[in-house]
């Protein structure tokens, strides 16, 4: 089975302070995705990346940057944090960019921002 | 585009009786579609897809879905529902950007 593991199932940050979400799946999938979840919003897409050190941004970008320096590990990073940035935090992976291959998620981060 | 219409927020049933969850999409050719759910507390976990072939799609924990190419819809059902599957659901599609679409979710509520 797939394990996406993210490392903290809850974190509490301060206004302005750099955040780092980190996560890693076992599988060698070539594709990592960060998303947010916000209730009544569903997911929203943050980043994506299709290979080490590759990324793209998704629909919500502003705020954040990501990392990919080896294929098992996708960091999601908020350089200052900010109190509209307290939601939960998902990542995901999929073996290949086509259309056909489902995403396999981590349990989520919950972060709150003081 | 691509996008995904999960007309209701929230949907209450008695635990035994029978669930339809619903899912309407909108995308030009043949979506690539997916239904997932997350228990409280929990990433999401797929139970279902359909990519071609028979409309009728059985998936794990009981749930079926059928994609409908008519109605735009893949509805997601479970003839009996039990206590434990007080969750929220997602429907996904999958289309021309390789990214999939996630609807804005399902929360069911079950009822002793």
């Amino acid at each position: 089975d797939v394990k996406v593991t993210q490392s903290s199932r809850y974190l509490v940050k301060r206004t302005g302070e750099k955040v780092f979400l980190e996560c890693v799946q076992d599988m060698d999938h070539e594709n990592m995705f960060w998303y947010r979840q916000d209730p009544g919003l569903g997911l929203r897409l943050i980043y994506f990346s299709y290979d080490v050190k590759m990324k793209e941004k998704g629909d919500i970008p502003e705020g954040y940057s990501v990392s990919r320096e080896k294929k098992e590990r996708f960091s999601l990073i908020l350089e200052s944090a900010s109190t509209n940035q307290t939601s939960m935090y998902l990542c995901a992976s999929s073996q290949q960019l086509t259309d056909n291959q489902p995403q396999h998620f981590g349990d989520g981060t919950r972060l709150s921002i003081l | 585009a691509q996008s995904v219409t999960q007309p209701d927020i929230h949907i209450t049933v008695s635990e035994g009786a029978s669930l339809e969850l619903r899912c309407n999409y909108s995308y030009g050719a043949t979506p690539y579609l997916f239904w997932y759910v997350q228990s409280p507390g929990q990433g999401l976990q797929l139970l279902l897809k359909y990519f071609s072939g028979d409309t009728l799609v059985q998936g794990i924990k009981g749930f079926e879905a059928e994609f409908k190419r008519s109605q735009s819809s893949f509805n997601l059902r479970k003839p009996s529902v039990h206590w434990s599957d007080a969750a929220e659901y997602f429907c996904a599609v999958g289309g021309g950007s390789y990214i999939p679409t996630f609807g804005r979710g399902t929360s069911l509520i079950v009822h002793p």
